[in-house]
């Protein structure tokens, strides 16, 4: 079945070490996105690539970076976690990006920052 | 700044009866809405959307309608059923800007 795939589910890190998450999709979608969503928040938009075209969104904090190597894959580096930065990241994918382009979202990575 | 509210953050209804959740918005230049639904541990799956220039848009047991002046849209379920119990998000675009609200909780009683 096509799908999103995050890996991993859970991941554990220490304040400041950095830490990577990664996304994979199947859908062959031009465009892939990450969102942050807090405790009994609603998901935040942090960045988006169409195909190799980076758009980050203006709040997202310089801590949040994003790599998109290819078509499949995509990540989400977190160069010094803080504690506030404790969530689940939310990757999802779209074949465009207009309004009407459904987003296909994986299952998430709660992160855990010690 | 919230630009999509929902402001139940949990709703239960009876098995067979019907759920109404609802959502607001503060952004006139939204023209896509969209429901979003969640179990745990999975990510959300899409349920309906609606686009701005239509009041309704129905799809089996879910209904969504959308009022514009009132900048308020809201998803019924009818009959609801005990699978259905889930976080459902609203979701309002306009390009790609894409904003989610906090989430109803719905609990379908058997």
């Amino acid at each position: 079945d096509a799908m999103v795939i995050q890996n991993p589910r859970y991941q554990v890190t220490q304040f400041g070490k950095p830490v990577t998450l990664s996304c994979s999709q199947t859908l062959n979608h031009n465009v892939m996105y990450w969102y942050q969503q807090k405790s009994s928040q609603a998901p935040k938009l942090l960045f988006h690539y169409y195909d190799k075209d980076f758009n980050n969104e203006a709040d997202t904090p310089d801590n949040f970076q994003s790599r998109r190597p290819n078509t499949s894959f995509c990540f989400l580096d977190i160069r010094s976690p803080g504690l506030g930065d404790a969530a689940m990241y939310l990757c999802a994918t779209s074949r465009g990006a207009a309004s009407t382009d459904t987003q296909y979202f994986g299952p998430g990575t709660r992160l855990t920052v010690l | 700044d919230q630009q999509v509210k929902q402001n139940s953050p949990s709703l239960s209804v009876q098995e067979g009866r019907i759920s109404i959740l609802n959502c607001d918005y503060t952004n006139s230049m939204f023209d896509y809405f969209l429901w979003y639904k969640k179990y745990p541990a999975e990510g959300p799956t899409f349920l309906i959307s609606i686009s701005s220039i239509k009041d309704k848009n129905e799809d089996g047991r879910f209904t969504v309608f959308l009022n514009k002046s009132a900048k308020h849209l809201s998803l019924h379920i009818v009959p609801s059923q005990p699978g259905d119990s889930a976080v459902y998000f609203c979701a309002a675009t306009t390009g790609n800007q894409f904003y989610f609200g906090t989430g109803t909780s719905l609990t379908v009683i058997p």
